[in-house]
């Protein structure tokens, strides 16, 4: 039982470039988000999913998009990288709504 | 959503005993109250959570008084490794609900 893994885990874009992020969860839940965090600072939702084929916006949505076309995969993808979205990236999962959330190990994204 | 205070740090020593208060003045009757404890280049892990007054599991305990304008997360004999920010988190079960982190409180625990 994996939990919540996100890949990669490290990545550096020049700015200008697309990738995907890719989080899995193995325990059948419904929720998914993805998350940024800043040095030294709080996490920020990006985008949120409450079920397969839902996608909503969080408090930062610009410059991302996200889609769950499997229940237990959740992509968050840049189009065009920026240096502002240098941060490290979490992912987690929670089996309804304000139930326990479980994290992944975080993806560290550096835009030069 | 309800707006939470938390105190930015909290210094505390081996062996204490310590209690973070969060403010929740505009919690609402569904609201629950819930808190995380994140390390150093991890994600979050849920601690605890609670609806009214109070709740206890092995890490540690939640008091929430009767008005639940606030709660206070008590950790019992704190060690090195409690060393962490902790988010209190408040939000119902519902829909509308979308799990947002404040900025926490830093916590340092010394030898």
């Amino acid at each position: 039982n994996a939990g919540v893994t996100q890949t990669p885990k490290f990545r550096v874009l020049k700015t200008g470039q697309s990738m995907t992020l890719l989080c899995a969860q193995d325990m059948n839940h419904e929720y998914m988000y993805w998350y940024r965090q800043d040095p030294g600072m709080g996490l920020r939702l990006i985008h949120y999913s409450v079920g397969e084929g839902t996608t909503a916006k969080g408090e930062v949505p610009d410059g991302y998009n996200v889609s769950r076309l499997k229940k237990q995969n959740f992509l968050l993808g840049l189009e065009s990288a920026a240096p502002s979205q240098t941060s490290v990236y979490f992912c987690a999962s929670s089996l309804m709504v304000n139930t326990e959330a479980f994290f992944g190990q975080g993806t560290r994204l550096t835009v030069v | 959503l309800a707006k939470t205070t938390q105190p930015i740090s909290m210094d505390s020593y081996e062996g204490q005993e310590v209690n973070i208060t969060c403010s929740h003045n505009n919690i609402a009757t569904n609201d629950y109250i819930t808190w995380y404890q994140q390390f150093p280049s991890q994600g979050p892990r849920f601690i605890i959570q609670g609806y009214k007054t109070k709740v206890t599991n092995e890490v540690a305990s939640l008091f929430i008084p009767a008005d639940r304008k606030s709660s206070t997360l008590s950790l019992p004999r704190v060690s090195l490794s409690d060393t962490a920010v902790y988010y209190c988190l408040v939000g119902r079960m519902d829909s509308s609900y979308k799990l947002i982190f404040g900025s926490g409180t830093r916590l340092l625990v010394r030898p």
